[in-house]
């Protein structure tokens, strides 16, 4: 059971701008610590999209960015792509639990 | 170009242990975790154990008193061994670097591919 809570799924038409949220709690995002998004095509690994709430590695289009506020968090996608259809999942810390979390994902659908 | 490929049985029968391993490849394993992530199909993703060095490990509390993380680096590999297995821990395990403690911890930058194992008898 994810202490990070994403919706299931959200879509939009090419080029449109789409965003998820990332609900967490006082012991994880509301307790300070970053949140990072992971992009998962079916069938393959996950891929680092964003780290530290709003960075983005080498090689990642500028179209996706991420942002955070108090106990949430939220990733936008401007310039929906076909290709960006896919899993999306946010990644924190919890001190409650000393672990790693992951949210619960949302299917991201490029109508 | 860090890569890292997950080996080991793809089943496994209740009741006994999982066993896989890492291999890495195209960078240093010195001075970065190494993780192992699990996601059961059609679910989602759960950190299940880092390590560091023999002396600095992590284990996530659901699966602790089960898990056991190891590395050889003059092998460069580190491996998982999950005891006592039931049908609920057949899952793709994802080996990773991280978490990664920069300026602003604690992502996982790279991953394998994943290797599916199912507890069945």
């Amino acid at each position: 059971q994810s202490v990070l809570t994403q919706p299931p799924s959200v879509s939009g038409a090419p080029g449109q701008r789409v965003t998820i949220s990332c609900t967490g709690s006082s012991s994880n995002i509301g307790a300070g610590y970053y949140v990072h998004w992971y992009q998962q095509v079916p069938g393959t690994a996950p891929k680092l999209l964003i780290y530290g709430n709003n960075n983005r590695p080498a090689g990642v289009p500028d179209r996706f960015s991420g942002s955070k506020s108090d106990t949430s968090a939220s990733l936008a996608i401007t310039g929906l792509q076909a290709e960006d259809e896919a899993d999306y999942y946010c990644q924190s810390h919890d001190s409650s639990l000393s672990a790693f979390v992951f949210g619960t994902g949302t299917k991201v659908t490029v109508l | 170009q860090v890569q890292l490929q997950e080996s080991g049985p793809g089943l496994v029968k209740p009741s006994e242990t999982l066993s896989l391993t890492c291999t890495v490849s195209g960078g240093s394993m010195s001075g970065y975790y190494w993780s192992w992530i699990r996601q059961p199909p059609g679910k989602g993703l759960e950190w299940v154990a880092y390590i560091y060095s023999t002396e600095n490990t992590a284990y996530n509390p659901s699966l602790k008193p089960r898990v056991t993380i190891s590395v050889d680096t003059s092998k460069r590999q580190f491996s998982l061994r999950l005891s006592s297995v039931i049908a609920a821990d057949t899952a793709v395990y994802y080996c990773a670097r991280g978490p990664v403690p920069d300026s602003t911890p604690y992502y996982f930058d790279y991953w394998g591919q994943g290797a599916l194992v199912t507890v069945s008898s």
